[in-house]
């Protein structure tokens, strides 16, 4: 199963909506996952089942979808937030694939 | 608290052998499937393999099967990742993870800081 994420970058001012989406090249249920990385550091788990908050991860992070189309979306961007965005497919067991990556940056 | 921490990167010349290990703590190690997941310098998260809490069940990526080995000891609390006939291309960061529950389907719950790998002559 492959993964495709649009766009690879973009560019946002603190406070704005962006939504990423992720397209898998068969439909894999709900079995999707999101990520967060910034340079240096491990990437850390957003949400999972494509809607479900990680505990901790604050509320302005949201996932939609299902099948093959699938959107991360952060209501109000905020200074912490700008970091490269990864999505992940769950769909056989312990079988994995992720997307290429969706860089945020500061506009 | 949940922590995992790798260990064995290093400078490796081409055709060589290297043996990742990566410990864990705060959970039932036992219980949880591990993961292993590589990022070459300036590019994206690859998976490369996965066993399940027992180590019955391993998998690999299609482009790691054949060089790359996963094994545990769980009586150790640790998860091991054996790659030999190095290349230039393995040249990456090595991550460790959890994978959280599979019928949630929960994903990579707990990542290690990761160890550097390099492969150079």
């Amino acid at each position: 199963i492959q993964l495709t994420q649009s766009p690879s970058s973009l560019s946002a001012s603190v406070g704005d909506r962006v939504t990423i989406t992720c397209r898998a090249s068969q439909g894999i249920s709900t079995h999707l996952a999101w990520y967060q990385q910034k340079p240096g550091k491990a990437p850390k788990l957003l949400i999972y089942a494509a809607s479900t908050l990680q505990s901790g991860v604050p509320s302005r992070f949201s996932g939609s979808g299902s099948g093959t189309d699938f959107t991360l979306t952060i209501s109000s961007l905020q200074p912490e937030d700008f970091a490269t965005y990864y999505c992940q497919q769950l769909n056989s067991y312990l079988l994995f694939t992720f997307g290429p990556g969706t860089k945020v940056d500061i506009k | 608290d949940v922590q995992l921490l790798e260990s064995g990167g290093g400078l490796v010349q081409p055709g060589g052998s290297l043996r990742l290990s990566c410990v864990g703590s705060g959970f039932t190690f036992n219980l949880y499937a591990m993961t292993w997941v590589r990022q070459a310098p300036g590019k994206g998260l690859e998976w490369v393999s996965a066993l399940s809490g027992n180590g019955a069940n391993i998998y690999y990526a299609d482009s790691m099967k054949g060089r790359f080995t996963i094994s545990r000891d769980n009586s150790e609390n640790t998860v091991y990742l054996q790659i030999n006939s190095l290349r230039v291309e393995d040249t990456a960061v090595y991550f460790c993870a959890r994978v959280g529950s599979w019928n949630s389907r929960v994903g990579f719950d707990y990542w290690g800081q990761g160890t550097l790998l390099t492969v150079s002559s």
